[in-house]
């Protein structure tokens, strides 16, 4: 029944690794995001896609390159992690674009670089 | 530049009181939305209200209400009745288009 998910929950890595974060929604909505709170509970958008199409990209380093290969899911790539890369990730989606559609947030994954 | 400002990091209220969190927001747009969310510790984030700045009247969700001042873009969050499932970090955000933007964060207490 969970409407957002994402895998996994915690992860913890060493820099310099890649890894991936993935997050499905079984809403049926066109809109995904993105978004990094760190350490100090600040959330920030990092990338929406509306319909498999990258809408917002926020001033994300490169490292980071989210992928969605269908409309239910959006998964995020990063290389070459860094310390600075901890955080938790969230996925979130929403029927459409445009602020007035409500985003519904997946758990968060929690990110460790040691 | 856009940004959203929750003056109180921390606060807290007893138990079946009312509390009332601040969040004020810049902007030149005349149309956008407003959001409060909730954040407990299980991470999750939740959504508690949400205004659209077309319309006057203030939004209410049970014991939720907003006190929405366009003109002194202004809007903050009361919670009557306090319970200690309440307990959480609240994120004022402002969403003028796709993109949205939080605030710092307002950690609630509730005290037993």
């Amino acid at each position: 029944d969970t409407a957002v998910s994402q895998t996994p929950k915690y992860l913890v890595t060493q820099m310099g690794n890649d890894k991936s974060i993935k997050c499905e929604q079984n809403l049926g909505h066109d809109t995904m995001y993105w978004y990094k709170q760190d350490s100090k509970k600040f959330l920030k958008i990092m990338f929406s896609y509306n319909n498999k199409e990258l809408i917002i990209n926020e001033t994300v380093p490169n490292r980071f390159s989210p992928k969605s290969p269908d409309k239910a899911h959006l998964n995020l790539h990063i290389n070459s992690l860094e310390l600075g890369d901890s955080a938790v990730y969230f996925c979130a989606s929403s029927q459409g674009q445009g602020p007035y559609n409500e985003q519904f947030f997946g758990p968060g994954t929690r990110l460790t670089v040691l | 530049a856009q940004t959203v400002t929750q003056s109180q990091p921390e606060m807290s209220v007893q138990e079946a009181e009312t509390v009332t969190l601040s969040c004020t927001y810049d902007t030149s747009e005349s149309d956008y939305y407003l959001f409060w969310y909730k954040q407990p510790p299980s991470r999750q984030m939740i959504l508690v209200i949400r205004q659209e700045a077309y319309k006057q009247q203030n939004a209410t969700e049970n014991r939720f209400s907003v006190n929405f001042q366009k003109a002194a873009k202004s809007f903050s969050l009361k919670i009557s009745d306090s319970q200690l499932g309440d307990a959480a970090m609240y994120f004022c955000a402002y969403r003028p288009d796709d993109k949205i933007i939080f605030g710092k964060g307002t950690r609630l207490h509730i005290l037993p």
